[in-house]
């Protein structure tokens, strides 16, 4: 049990364009989805914290307007990078943990290259 | 100071080895400790979850925790050529929203 998966594991884009990453709980409700980016022999950051049904909490230093998150269900949360430049590119990770219990199971994560 | 320290690494061992993974952390107030494992290019994978100062066992991973000393380790008996990867300790307080914090990670090299 306790399965994340993500989509796409991998996406190439342009400069200037907007990607769209989904993050899904298989096998069990996912009340709060959280979302990092993890760059080359670094750990984990913490972007944003979304509730089902509520706005997502950013982190300290993440732009709201650059990477919009969405939790409009128990078992999905999407990410958007809007107008990409090469400095997003990145390892974008999603996490999410069920009401009843503490763990955060992850999902195999996504590589965003922005040329 | 980082609130969560681990060393990077590498660990070599050679296969059959325990290895021995370890963390340290400044903040009283965490209630709920994890180990995952984190292939190359690939999501964490939760490995021990803990809560209480003790030990904890599941197959091949013991999972300790002492609170007094704010102190936790993993152990992996039997080491495999698979077990190569980087280890994450993390931590979190249930009025934090779960929010996760993390060690920096320890690589390790299980070699045949």
């Amino acid at each position: 049990g306790a399965v994340v998966s993500q989509h796409p594991s991998w996406v190439i884009c342009k400069s200037g364009t907007s990607v769209k990453i989904e993050c899904r709980s298989l096998d069990f409700q996912a009340t709060t989805m959280f979302w990092y980016r993890q760059f080359p022999k670094q750990s984990l950051m913490l972007m944003a914290t979304s509730n089902e049904g509520s706005k997502a909490t950013y982190e300290q230093g993440v732009e709201k307007d650059k990477f919009l998150i969405n939790h409009a269900s128990l078992t999905l949360s999407t990410l958007t990078v809007t107008s990409a430049h090469p400095e997003d590119s990145s390892f974008y990770i999603c996490s999410a943990r069920s009401g009843g219990r503490d763990e955060q199971f992850f999902g195999p994560g996504t590589r965003l290259t922005v040329l | 100071q980082k609130e969560v320290e681990q060393d990077p690494g590498p660990l070599s061992v050679p296969e059959g080895a325990i290895v021995s993974l370890n963390c340290t952390y400044s903040n009283s107030a965490f209630q709920y400790f994890m180990w995952y494992r984190q292939y190359s290019r690939k999501g964490p994978e939760l490995l021990m979850y803990t809560y209480s100062s003790g030990n904890k066992e599941d197959g091949r991973f013991t999972a300790q925790v002492d609170k007094s000393s704010k102190y936790i380790s993993l152990f992996i008996r039997d080491s495999q050529p698979s077990d190569s990867a980087t280890y994450l300790c993390a931590m979190s307080v249930r009025a934090a929203g779960n929010k996760l914090t993390f060690g920096g990670g320890t690589r390790v090299l299980v070699k045949p």
